[in-house]
């Protein structure tokens, strides 16, 4: 089974901090993505990459970066945290460009005070 | 625009069947997938259909027609532990590596 690992369940963090979300799957996947979720507003894209160094913007990506120096991990980087950005952040990884289904890890419930 | 449609909420009784709709319009389309999501938890995979046609797995069973850009999931002999949301998303190739998502379907299952 694949394993996708978020390094924690729920983070507090204070506005204008640097916020770090590690990820880490164990199964080779090339892509990993990061989401977050809001009620009434579902799943959307932050930014998702396809390979080591390799990044790409997904729809909501203003206030965020990320970081993928290894295979197994993608690290999803709040630059200066603000209140809007209190949500679930949701990391999967996905196996080649197929009809594979993405892999989720447990979830962040990140608030930002 | 690409648009995925599905009931925001629906209510059933344990033992019942129901069947939750899904509708889409996409540039282009390579899949269609259902993920059962329970309150406070991530997403997990429940079915993939490319081609029209039903697909059994278990009590759950997934259906799909291409020319109407519509899928439905259908869930039989409900149990308390189906309540949960329900999220359709359509894979296109031509979008790279992204998936479009429903905003989801909460289901509520009553003794």
């Amino acid at each position: 089974d694949v394993k996708v690992t978020q390094s924690s369940r729920y983070l507090v963090k204070r506005t204008g901090e640097k916020v770090f979300l590690e990820c880490v799957q164990d199964m080779d996947h090339e892509n990993m993505f990061w989401y977050r979720q809001d009620p009434g507003l579902g799943l959307r894209l932050i930014y998702f990459s396809y390979d080591v160094k390799m990044k790409e913007k997904g729809d909501i990506p203003e206030g965020y970066s990320v970081s993928r120096e290894k295979k197994e991990r993608f690290s999803l980087i709040l630059e200066s945290a603000s209140t809007n950005q209190t949500s679930m952040y949701l990391c999967a990884s996905l196996l080649g460009v197929s009809n594979q289904p993405q892999h989720f890890g447990d979830g962040t419930r990140l608030s930002i005070l | 625009g690409q648009n995925i449609d599905q009931p925001t909420e629906m209510t059933a009784t344990e033992g019942a069947i129901v069947q939750i709709n899904c509708t889409y319009q996409t540039s282009g389309f390579n899949g269609l997938f259902w993920y059962q999501q329970h309150a406070g938890e991530a997403p997990t995979f429940l079915s993939y259909n490319v081609l029209d046609g039903l697909e059994e797995k278990g009590r759950f069973s997934s259906f799909l027609s291409r020319s109407k850009g519509y899928s439905y999931l259908l869930l039989k002999e409900l149990q308390m532990k189906d309540s949960a949301s329900y999220l359709c998303a359509v894979f296109n190739a031509g979008n790279n590596r992204k998936l479009i998502w429903g905003l989801g379907t909460s289901l509520a299952v009553n003794p």
